[in-house]
This record gives structure tokens, C-alpha cells and sequence, in this order.
């Protein structure tokens, strides 16, 4: 059973750019959940997706936006990046919608921005 | 809104001794609460939850923790402390009565284990 991966695995870019970031999820989930983790913090949650509708979103401005496919892979997109955009950002999939559920996590990915 | 805290950014055992990791949370309705673990360059793994099921729960590598609605807490323990448990560790609610399913994660705690 292939877990979460997550590409690429590290990223740098600048001030203003625009970044994309991948996620597969594990086969036979239907749910990704995006999360921001900052340096010494707890993940914070972006949002979720759920058989391709953005089902919630957490305290993050517009310029944060996401997509979820039909094979259930997804994307985080980040426009006019900012410094305080640097984090590693986690993607994590799960069997379905519902706070009990276990939320299953890739190994992230490092975004810089200079 | 539901909230997590963790007591002690830093918490330091011998190896062989009681791991005892601190969570309280603060929510509306009784939530859904969850630990995990971050190995460095890693994501998260989950090593237990309470679901309102039974208030001590069992999780993986001799980990529990015991859901005390009282307190609002929920600490980790584990008995024996191996060199292999020294990692990040991430507690989390997530609020059955919300609209979105995301989890509430707390600052996290560093264990480190002294050989």
C-alpha cells in the first residue's frame, strides 16, 4: 500500500512568485487536508478537499487556493508569495470526511521564500 | 474556536523512565483529540486517538493516553522511554461540531531521551 507522497520535496522561490505544490494521497482515500507547519509551530490547517469540492478552509487569505483531481491527487497553489510563506507545507489523506477520522500525512514539503 | 496546549516546549527523560507529554485542550462540545509523532525530515504519524469511546486509549510503540474530561486533558505516556522515542510530538483536537475537518494542532513538545 503506497502511502502520501508529496513532490517536490524542497523548494526555494522568491518574493511575488507563484508556487505549486503536489500531493497523492493513499489509495482509497477521497480526502486531502492541507496544513502549513512553520518552524517550531504546530501544523495550522489551509483546507480540505473532498471528492474534488473544497470541503473547509482554515484562516488563510485567497491567495492560498487548491484543486483536487479526479484520481483524488491535489494541488496547493500560493500566489504573491510572501517571506512569511516559508514553512514546510503537509498534505495528508483520509478514507473520508468526519472530525473522528484518522488523517494520514505525507512527508511535507519545504517551501523557502527569499 | 477549539484550542490546544501543550505544557513544555522541551521535556527530557533517561532512557528507561516515565514519558509523560502534557495536552489540554479547550473546546465547545467533546471533541475528537489526537497525538502524533514527527520524526525529523518527516511527516506526521498518528500514534493514537479518542474518539469518545474508551477514556484510556492504547496506541502504537507503548504509547497511551487517558481522556479526561474534567481536566480537558489528554497526556501522553508511555512507561519505559526508548532512545528510539526521541522525536517531535504533536497534540490535536478536532471539534465534532465544526464545519470544516481540519485538525487544531498544538506548539508541539521535544522529547529527548538521555542515554
Amino acid at each position: 500500500e503506497t502511502g502520501v507522497t508529496q513532490s517536490p520535496t524542497h523548494l526555494i522561490k522568491t518574493r511575488g512568485q507563484q508556487v505549486t505544490l503536489r500531493c497523492s494521497s493513499q489509495s482509497g482515500h477521497n480526502t486531502v487536508s492541507w496544513y502549513q507547519q512553520a518552524l517550531g509551530q504546530g501544523p495550522q490547517f489551509i483546507f480540505q478537499y473532498y471528492r474534488e469540492e473544497e470541503n473547509g478552509r482554515g484562516n488563510f487569505p485567497p491567495r492560498f487556493s487548491g484543486l483536487q483531481f479526479p484520481n483524488y491527487s491535489s494541488e496547493l497553489n500560493v500566489n504573491a508569495l510572501e517571506l512569511d510563506d516559508s514553512a514546510l507545507y503537509l498534505c495528508a489523506s483520509s478514507p473520508g470526511v468526519g472530525a473522528g477520522i484518522t488523517q494520514y500525512f505525507g512527508p511535507g514539503t519545504r517551501l523557502t521564500v527569499l | 474556536a477549539q484550542s490546544v496546549t501543550q505544557l513544555g516546549s522541551h521535556v527530557s527523560v533517561s532512557e528507561g523512565a516515565l514519558v509523560l507529554l502534557r495536552c489540554n485542550y479547550s473546546s465547545s462540545v467533546p471533541p475528537y483529540l489526537f497525538w502524533y509523532v514527527q520524526y525529523p525530515n518527516q511527516g506526521l504519524q498518528l500514534l493514537l486517538k479518542y474518539t469518545s469511546a474508551a477514556t484510556l486509549v492504547k496506541g502504537i510503540n507503548g504509547f497511551e493516553a487517558e481522556f479526561k474530561k474534567s481536566e480537558t486533558s489528554f497526556h501522553l505516556t508511555k512507561p519505559s522511554a526508548h532512545m528510539s522515542d526521541a522525536a517531535e510530538y504533536f497534540c490535536a483536537v478536532s471539534d465534532p461540531g465544526g464545519g470544516a475537518d481540519g485538525l487544531t494542532f498544538g506548539k508541539g513538545t521535544h522529547l529527548i531521551i538521555q542515554p
